[in-house]
């Protein structure tokens, strides 16, 4: 079965200090990964996604990830944050099956950004 | 705004009632998803539909259900509420089955059952 472990629960930061946001999954099939955020009291955003070809994957708001497929990892990065990046990340694998494709979530990573 | 909309945006009932949450896909968005976020459990998937029919299972309890109407809005079920389901419901769409589409979130039903 597939899985996603996000390595960090919450990950402070200060102001336009550089972040990566940990991401591994297990699978034995080749998938899709995604990055979603959720700000507070609202629903999932889409940051970015892999689906094929280059590995370093941009997305909105200044976001890219890397997609690594011997270490099974799809790390989130952003050079500089700002306090409106405050907000729980989820990483996300695609699942295959003949009835359809749902996501599996990883716990999600709390991002609290300071001043 | 992602498109897709659900109804209500809190509901709080007690323990054995029943509730039905709904959800509009995005215009044109056949396959529906439903997903349960709880502080405990994460984010879950619980069923899917396209375009009316059943297409996926996850971790769906027997006393939840789900349909898709033709209209495609689609309706979830929760019976014989206890404490524990409490939580954070969410519909999401995309255009259809394959992978790589996204899948567009609605702003979620909180449930709190008393």
């Amino acid at each position: 079965a597939q899985s996603v472990t996000q390595l960090d629960s919450q990950v402070p930061v200060f102001e336009e200090a550089p972040v990566e946001l940990r991401c591994n999954y297990s699978s034995s099939v080749s998938v899709y990964l995604f990055w979603y955020v959720q700000y507070p009291n609202q629903g999932l955003q889409l940051l970015l996604k892999y689906l094929s070809g280059s590995t370093l994957v941009k997305g909105i708001n200044g976001f890219e990830a890397e997609f690594n497929k011997s270490q099974t990892s799809f790390h989130l990065r952003k050079p500089s944050v700002h306090i409106s990046d405050t907000a729980e990340y989820f990483c996300a694998v695609r699942v295959f099956n003949q009835a359809g494709t749902a996501l599996i979530f990883g716990k999600g990573t709390t991002l609290s950004v300071s001043s | 705004d992602s498109g897709v909309t659900q109804t209500p945006k809190h509901l709080i009932t007690a323990t054995g009632q029943r509730v039905t949450l709904r959800c509009s896909p995005r215009s044109g968005d056949l396959s529906v998803y439903w997903y349960q976020q709880s502080l405990d459990q994460g984010l879950q998937f619980l069923i899917q539909y396209y375009n009316g029919e059943e297409r996926a299972k996850g971790n769906i309890l027997e006393r939840f259900s789900a349909q898709q109407f033709p209209d495609l809005h689609s309706e979830l079920n929760l019976s014989s509420l206890e404490l524990g389901d409490s939580a954070l419901y969410f519909c999401a769409s995309s255009p259809g089955l394959a992978g790589e589409y996204e899948q567009y979130f609605g702003p979620g039903t909180r449930l709190t059952v008393t």
